[in-house]
């Protein structure tokens, strides 16, 4: 399976402030994808990351809020924008290799004050 | 539209009991169904998934499509099992959808 890794591993911000997350693999993956997991919760899709065009948003995700970039195979960012207390989650990359198998990031811990 | 319930929020069991975490999808279709592990502090990671027919860590689960199920099941729970355990649902070109998880307590 491929390895994913994510930077930062966690971050405390003031709101207001945007953070963007990096995920990084080491092989080339047909699907990248974005999830978040509030507190105590399961975790729910953001966007599928796109190749070299816009990404694709889930119902209640907007691009000016999330936007995201993946300008090749096997990098993708995600940026929280303007945040609040409530983006206090954890953020996770996934990838899909040929298998149709999604493996998951260590994910980014963040906390919004 | 496309669902995954497990209904037990929380699932405790002595070591040595069979365990049996409950999944339902509601999919109009062929769904691949997965079943997720998350560890204390580890990252999430595929258990199983149906087409796979396999057994890992003794677990097994099986598809009825009948009660559109796809229930995980262990004959032996040891205290390594204990971990939270999400049901996934996916169709071919689109992500998963995770239900909201069972977390499995083994005791001694």
């Amino acid at each position: 399976s491929a390895v994913i890794s994510q930077k930062p591993s966690r971050d405390i911000c003031q709101r207001g402030t945007s953070l963007t997350i990096q995920c990084q693999v080491d092989s080339q993956v047909t699907m990248m994808f974005w999830y978040r997991q509030q507190p105590g919760q399961s975790l729910t899709l953001i966007a599928t990351a796109n190749q070299g065009s816009e990404a694709t948003y889930e119902s209640g995700f907007v691009i000016d809020k999330f936007p995201i970039s993946r300008p090749n195979l096997t990098f993708s960012t995600l940026t929280v924008s303007n945040m609040s207390p409530e983006d206090s989650s954890i953020y996770l990359c996934s990838v899909e290799q040929t298998s149709e198998t999604q493996y998951f990031g260590p994910g980014t811990r963040l906390l919004v004050l | 539209a496309q669902r995954v319930t497990q209904p037990e929020k929380l699932l405790s069991v002595f070591k040595g009991a069979p365990v049996e975490l409950k999944c339902n999808y509601s999919y109009s279709g062929s769904p691949e169904l997965f079943w997720y592990v998350q560890y204390s502090r580890q990252r999430l990671q595929l258990l199983l998934r149906h087409i796979s027919r396999e057994s890992i860590k003794g677990f097994t689960a099986d598809l009825n499509k009948g009660e559109t199920s796809f229930h995980l099941k262990k004959p032996f729970a040891q205290e390594e099992d204990s971990a939270m355990y999400y049901c996934a649902l996916k169709k071919a070109g689109t992500a998963l959808i995770f239900g909201k998880g069972t977390t499995l307590s083994v005791s001694s």
